[in-house]
């Protein structure tokens, strides 16, 4: 089974500059979620989608964030302008499509991608 | 806003000893699941309890829920140097939808 995509795995942009990054979840799980994880923090939760609609935004700063998966499929994290506390890991994740709130399944995380803004 | 602490956030130890960390929500939870990052690398799922007092094995490592639904630990029986790497529990609020990562113990097991 492929696991979890994310490109670019690195990318190197100016403060103001704007950035895209794509995650491909694996095939037929339902939940994706895009997580920030700072140096030496736990990752936090941007955005949470279950198929095409949104399930949380709360940490998602949404004057410079935006997120969209089309189709219930991939999705794309855009930041717009970047910070300099942008700098981080996004990592992308997926799971299957959750039941009651108590059936939830684990999460498989894709390799990240490392932003680095000057 | 709700928090999960884990303590300590730094261990190292000898091959061969034991460890534990601690986990500790401010709310309380649905259930917790445990991550395994190792250097450079991403976040892989080890396990997931659920219920009050829940106390799940595998292998070396023993996995406990606390009866209140709030804290959790992981121990770590005779570690070995592929045991390297942070370790988060990731709580769920109970009544939402959104998983609170920790702030997650990073282990160094010296040879």
């Amino acid at each position: 089974e492929a696991g979890v995509a994310q490109s670019p795995r690195y990318k190197i942009i100016e403060k103001r500059q704007s950035v895209a990054f794509w995650c491909n979840p694996i095939s037929g799980h339902a939940t994706l979620y895009w997580y920030q994880q700072i140096l030496g923090q736990g990752p936090k939760l941007l955005i949470q989608f279950q198929n095409n609609g949104v399930v949380d935004d709360s940490q998602l700063p949404k004057d410079r964030f935006s997120a969209e998966r089309l189709k219930g499929v991939d999705s794309t994290l855009k930041i717009q302008p970047a910070k300099l506390e942008d700098s981080a890991v996004y990592l992308c994740a997926s799971s299957k499509d959750w039941g009651q709130v108590y059936d939830s399944y684990e999460q498989y995380f894709g390799p990240g991608t490392r932003l680095t803004v000057t | 806003g709700q928090q999960v602490m884990q303590i300590p956030q730094y261990q190292h130890v000898q091959e061969g000893e034991d460890f534990t960390t601690y986990c500790n929500s401010s709310t309380t939870l649905s259930n917790i699941q445990w991550y395994k990052q190792r250097p450079g690398g991403h976040p892989v799922f080890l396990i997931q309890l659920v219920k009050s007092g829940e106390v799940k094995k595998q292998k070396r490592l023993t996995f406990q829920f606390g009866e209140a639904k709030k804290n959790s630990s992981l121990h770590i029986t005779a570690t070995q140097t592929t045991d390297v790497g942070t370790y988060f529990c990731a709580g769920l609020t109970s009544g939402t939808y959104k998983y609170i990562f920790g702030t997650g113990t990073r282990l160094k097991v010296l040879a």
